[in-house]
């Protein structure tokens, strides 16, 4: 029943590893995203799909890739990873694109780079 | 460039106290805002919308383009409304920023009995 999951949620390991994040959402939405929470609690938006199609990608490292292989997937994909990578990372989906639309999050995965 | 301001990061009240979290914005075009709240060991979900212009929980939140600022306001706090509140803006700009959700820093609300 649940509506968007992530997986997994802890994640610990060591600098320079390569490490997924899966975000499935079965609410039949368009659009999905990538929020990267740091440790005050800020939250700030990394990517963004609608249909497949990559529409947001913010200032982020390009060791950050996300892949989104049908509508309801969205991965986040993260190459040598670096102490700062530390976070919350959270998932989110959208009915589409338009503003005034709900998104739902998921539960976030917390990475720790040791 | 959109940006939210929530100057407050902490607010503590006494339960049946009134509880006004302030959120500040900037932005060219006509803003969509959002309240979101997190409880504890909860998920992120919204709490309400200025477009739909209802009462959640008893919150109440109304923009003020003048101002910029979009308040989030209740008359008598319940201990049940400890949480982390989050003021956001969805641009409505064409583009690749269509529908960015923008956040402020999150007041975290403590509501004492």
């Amino acid at each position: 029943d649940t509506a968007v999951s992530q997986t997994p949620k802890y994640l610990v390991t060591q600098m320079g590893n390569d490490k997924s994040i899966k975000c499935e959402q079965n609410l039949g939405h368009d659009t999905m995203y990538w929020y990267k929470q740091d440790s005050k609690k800020f939250l700030k938006i990394m990517f963004s799909y609608n249909n497949k199609e990559l529409i947001i990608n913010e200032t982020v490292p390009n060791r950050f890739s996300p892949k989104s292989p049908d509508k309801a997937h969205l991965n986040l994909h993260i190459n040598s990873l670096e102490l700062g990578d530390s976070a919350v990372y959270f998932c989110a989906s959208s009915q589409s694109l338009a503003a005034y639309n709900e998104q739902f999050f998921g539960p976030g995965t917390r990475l720790t780079v040791l | 460039a959109q940006r939210v301001t929530q100057p407050e990061k902490l607010l503590s009240v006494f339960k049946g106290a009134p509880v006004e979290l302030k959120c500040n914005y900037s932005y060219s075009g006509s803003p969509e805002l959002f309240w979101y709240v997190q409880y504890s060991r909860q998920r992120l979900q919204l709490l309400l919308r200025h477009i739909s212009r209802e009462s959640i929980k008893g919150f109440t939140a109304d923009l003020n383009k003048g101002e910029t600022s979009f308040h989030l306001k209740k008359p008598f706090a319940q201990e049940e409304d400890s949480a982390m509140y989050y003021c956001a803006l969805a641009s409505n700009a064409g583009g690749t920023s269509y529908g960015k959700l923008t956040f402020g820093q999150g007041t975290i609300l403590t509501v004492h009995p």
